[in-house]
C-alpha cells in the first residue's frame, strides 16, 4: 500500500515569491508521482508528473518539481507565483506495476497575497 | 481529444430523497472511471472505479451505488441521502493498462447539498 503526506495544509505567500510545496510518499513498490491544481469549484487539472528518468520535472504554469528516491519526497516549487496561482495542489502517487488507483495527499491551500 | 462531462453542475436535495449523478467521457474507449467525493476543507475519497462495463468495485461502504451501462458512461446513485453525503463529487478517468497515459483527468464536478 501506498501513503502520502503533504506537510502543509496552507501555505501563504506573498505575489513575485518563490514557493515549495511538501509532498513526502510511502511505498514498497516503484511508483508514478503526480502533482494536480484544483481552483475553487473546479475539478483538479495535471501540473506535472514523473515516471521515469530525469528527476527534474517542469510542468504548467510555470511550476516545477523534483523527485528524491532517497528522501520519498517530490517537493513542488516556483520561483515567483502570481495571485492566479491560488489554488488547492495535491500530490498523488500510483505504483508502477498495473494498479490503477492512485492515492492522494489530503492538499496543500497556495494563498498568495498582493 | 479526450473530454469528461459531469452534470449537474449543483444539485441542493432533502434528506431521504434518491440522487443520480452522471458522467460521460469523449474521446477515448473502455477507460477506467472514477467516482471522488470531496467534503468541505477535506482531500479526496474514491468511492468507487470501474475497469469495464459491470465491472465496479467499491472502496467505501455506504448508502451510495454506482453503474457503468455504457463504456464511457459511469452513474452513481442513491436511494435515501444523507446529510452527511453533502459534498463536491467528482469523476475522473484513465486510460486503460498499457495505453500509454498514467494520469487522471477530472470533470468539472457536482456540488451536492442535501438539506
Amino acid at each position: 500500500a501506498q501513503s502520502v503526506t503533504q506537510l502543509d495544509s496552507q501555505v501563504p505567500v506573498f505575489e513575485e515569491a518563490p514557493v515549495e510545496l511538501r509532498c513526502n510518499y510511502s511505498s514498497s513498490v516503484s511508483v508514478y508521482l503526480f502533482w494536480y491544481v484544483q481552483y475553487p469549484n473546479q475539478g483538479l487539472q495535471l501540473l506535472l508528473k514523473y515516471l521515469s528518468g530525469s528527476t527534474l520535472v517542469k510542468g504548467i504554469n510555470g511550476f516545477e518539481a523534483e523527485f528524491n528516491k532517497s528522501q520519498t519526497s517530490f517537493h513542488l516549487r516556483k520561483p515567483s507565483v502570481h495571485i492566479s496561482d491560488t489554488a488547492e495542489y495535491f500530490c498523488a502517487v500510483r505504483p508502477s506495476g498495473g494498479s490503477y488507483i492512485p492515492t492522494f495527499g489530503r492538499g496543500t491551500s497556495l494563498i498568495v497575497h498582493p | 481529444s479526450q473530454t469528461i462531462h459531469q452534470w449537474p453542475a449543483t444539485l441542493v436535495q432533502p434528506v431521504g430523497s434518491p440522487l443520480s449523478l452522471e458522467c460521460t467521457v469523449e474521446g477515448t474507449s473502455n477507460p477506467n472511471l472514477y467516482w471522488y467525493r470531496q467534503a468541505a476543507g477535506r482531500g479526496l475519497q474514491l468511492l468507487f472505479y470501474s475497469i469495464g462495463i459491470d465491472q465496479i468495485s467499491s472502496e467505501v461502504p455506504q448508502n451510495l451505488s454506482a453503474s457503468r451501462p455504457q463504456d464511457r458512461q459511469f452513474i452513481l446513485s442513491s436511494k435515501k441521502l444523507l446529510l452527511s453525503d453533502s459534498g463536491f463529487y467528482l469523476c475522473a478517468w484513465m486510460a486503460g493498462t498499457g495505453r500509454g497515459t498514467y494520469e487522471q483527468y477530472f470533470g468539472p464536478g457536482t456540488r451536492l447539498t442535501v438539506t
